[in-house]
C-alpha cells in the first residue's frame, strides 16, 4: 500500500521562510499536489506539480520534486500569519487520492 | 458555483441513534469522495464513487457505515447505530475524474459527536 511521511509540526516566524517536505511510495502519479486546511474548514488545493517537473514556482510558493528520491517539498517565502494552516501533500493513484497525514504549520510574531 | 455542499454542518447525537450525512457536489464532477477526519488518524478515505458507482468502499470501517448515491447531485453517507468513536469530521469532495488535473473539491465538513 502507500505510504506517506510528512513532519507533523513546524514552527516559524513571521517573514521567514518555511519548508514542508513530504516522501511517498507509489512513483506512478501524474501529479502531485498540496493541499491547505484552515480551521474549521475543508481543504484547498494550494499548489500542484506535474510528475515529469522538478521544480514550479508560484508566488510566494516553490515546489520542488525529486523523483528518485519520491522527495516533494513546499517552500513558503516570506511566511505570514494568515499562511497557519495544515498542510497535506496528497497524488492522484488511478481515480483515487492518497494523502498524507498533514503538517500544521504555526507562524509566530 | 456554489462549490460541494455538505450538511449537516455539525450534529451531536447519542450512541444507538442513527446518522445521516449529505453531500451535493459540484454540478459536472462525476467522482465522489467521503473522508473521515481525526487528531489519531489524520485524513481517511471512506468510499469513493465514480459516475455514482462505489469503486472502492474498503475504506469503511463497518458495516455500520454504509454510502449511497442515488444521483449525480446527490449523496449519502449513513452510520447506523453510530458509536462515540465515530465522533469525527466527515468530509465530501468531487472532482472531475480523469479530466484535467485531477484537482478535489471539498465541502466544509460535517462535525459528527456522538455522546
Amino acid at each position: 500500500g502507500e505510504d506517506v511521511e510528512q513532519s507533523l509540526f513546524l514552527s516559524v516566524r513571521e517573514g521567514d521562510s518555511s519548508v514542508i517536505n513530504c516522501t511517498y511510495t507509489d512513483s506512478s502519479s501524474t501529479y502531485l499536489y498540496w493541499y491547505k486546511q484552515e480551521p474549521g474548514a475543508g481543504l484547498q488545493l494550494l499548489t500542484y506539480i506535474f510528475s515529469n517537473m522538478d521544480m514550479k514556482q508560484d508566488q510566494r510558493l516553490t515546489v520542488l520534486l525529486n523523483k528518485k528520491d519520491k522527495h516533494l517539498s513546499l517552500r513558503i517565502a516570506d511566511t505570514q500569519t494568515g499562511d497557519s494552516a495544515i498542510y497535506f501533500c496528497a497524488w492522484n493513484y488511478g481515480q483515487n487520492f492518497v494523502f498524507g497525514p498533514g503538517t500544521r504549520l504555526s507562524v509566530l510574531p | 458555483d456554489a462549490g460541494v455542499i455538505q450538511s449537516p454542518r455539525h450534529e451531536v447525537t447519542e450512541m444507538g441513534q442513527e446518522v445521516t450525512l449529505r453531500c451535493k457536489p459540484i454540478s459536472g464532477h462525476n467522482s465522489l469522495f467521503w473522508y473521515r477526519q481525526t487528531m489519531m488518524r489524520g485524513l481517511e478515505l471512506l468510499i469513493y464513487f465514480n459516475n455514482n458507482v462505489p469503486i472502492d468502499d474498503s475504506g469503511m470501517p463497518e458495516d455500520r457505515f454504509s454510502a449511497k448515491m442515488p444521483n449525480a447531485s446527490f449523496s449519502t453517507l449513513k452510520i447506523q447505530p453510530s458509536e462515540p468513536r465515530d465522533s469525527a469530521v466527515y468530509f465530501c469532495a468531487s472532482s472531475l475524474g480523469g479530466a484535467g488535473t485531477g484537482e478535489l473539491f471539498f465541502g466544509e465538513g460535517s462535525r459528527l459527536t456522538v455522546l
